[in-house]
């Protein structure tokens, strides 16, 4: 089945640095790449997603990459604001199948 | 619309108690989830329905861990009896049907804590 590894488990960065966290996945079949993030006491919530025909999707501040040969994708955050502290996951999913995640990344942006 | 609702948000029982969880899904969506996620991890699938009958339950431990969704809507996760391990946030998640991952929407999570 599907593997997903996720790396660093801790990022700390200064207030408007970038934000680099990237994970690899097993499954070649697997085709749909979320990223989540996970505020205390919330569930995970979507911030952005990729599919396997598409290399890079960028939103604001935030973009992700995928690179299909070597089975892993990041996700990069620009200009980075306190706010944006939480825990990230990443996941991987073919089609309809179910999601499978990552094990995050603890982002911590001070001021 | 109105998001998953999930019920209690949180929970102290003894080790060998039973407890019970709930789960509402957003209306119309025919897939539901229930994860394990246990402090420091990411989310791990326990159980996977489609409308009311069960498409992967392959990770759930079944001499402890049972779930039903009635009438294709709302869902209860049990676990009788209760062990220390068990300790973790509890997160349903729906989508509609044939959309898996690409239409999650996770609730707030059952937090459980076994003592």
């Amino acid at each position: 089945g599907e593997n997903v590894e996720q790396h660093p488990s801790t990022l700390s960065v200064q207030e408007g640095d970038s934000a680099v966290i990237k994970c690899t996945y097993s499954d070649s079949a697997s085709n749909y790449f979320p990223w989540y993030k996970q505020e205390l006491g919330k569930g995970p919530q979507l911030i952005i997603d990729i599919r396997s025909n598409v290399g890079e999707k960028k939103d604001q501040r935030i973009a992700v990459t995928l690179n299909k040969t070597a089975k892993h994708f990041s996700l990069h955050i620009t200009e980075t604001q306190p706010e944006d502290s939480a825990v990230y996951f990443c996941a991987a999913s073919k089609d309809t199948d179910k999601l499978i995640f990552g094990t995050g990344t603890r982002l911590q942006v001070f001021p | 619309e109105a998001g998953v609702a999930q019920s209690p948000r949180y929970k102290i029982i003894e080790k060998r108690q039973s407890v019970a969880f709930w789960c509402n899904p957003i209306s119309g969506h025919a897939t539901l989830y229930w994860y394990q996620q246990i402090l420091g991890q990411g989310p791990k699938l326990l159980i996977q329905f489609q409308n009311n009958g069960v498409v992967d339950d392959s990770q759930l431990p079944k001499d402890r861990f049972s779930a039903e969704r009635l009438k294709g809507v709302d869902s209860t996760l049990k676990i009788q009896p209760a062990k220390l391990e068990d300790s973790a946030v509890y997160l349903c998640a729906s989508s509609l049907m044939g959309f898996g991952g690409r239409g999650y929407t996770f609730g707030s999570g059952t937090r459980l804590t076994v003592v």
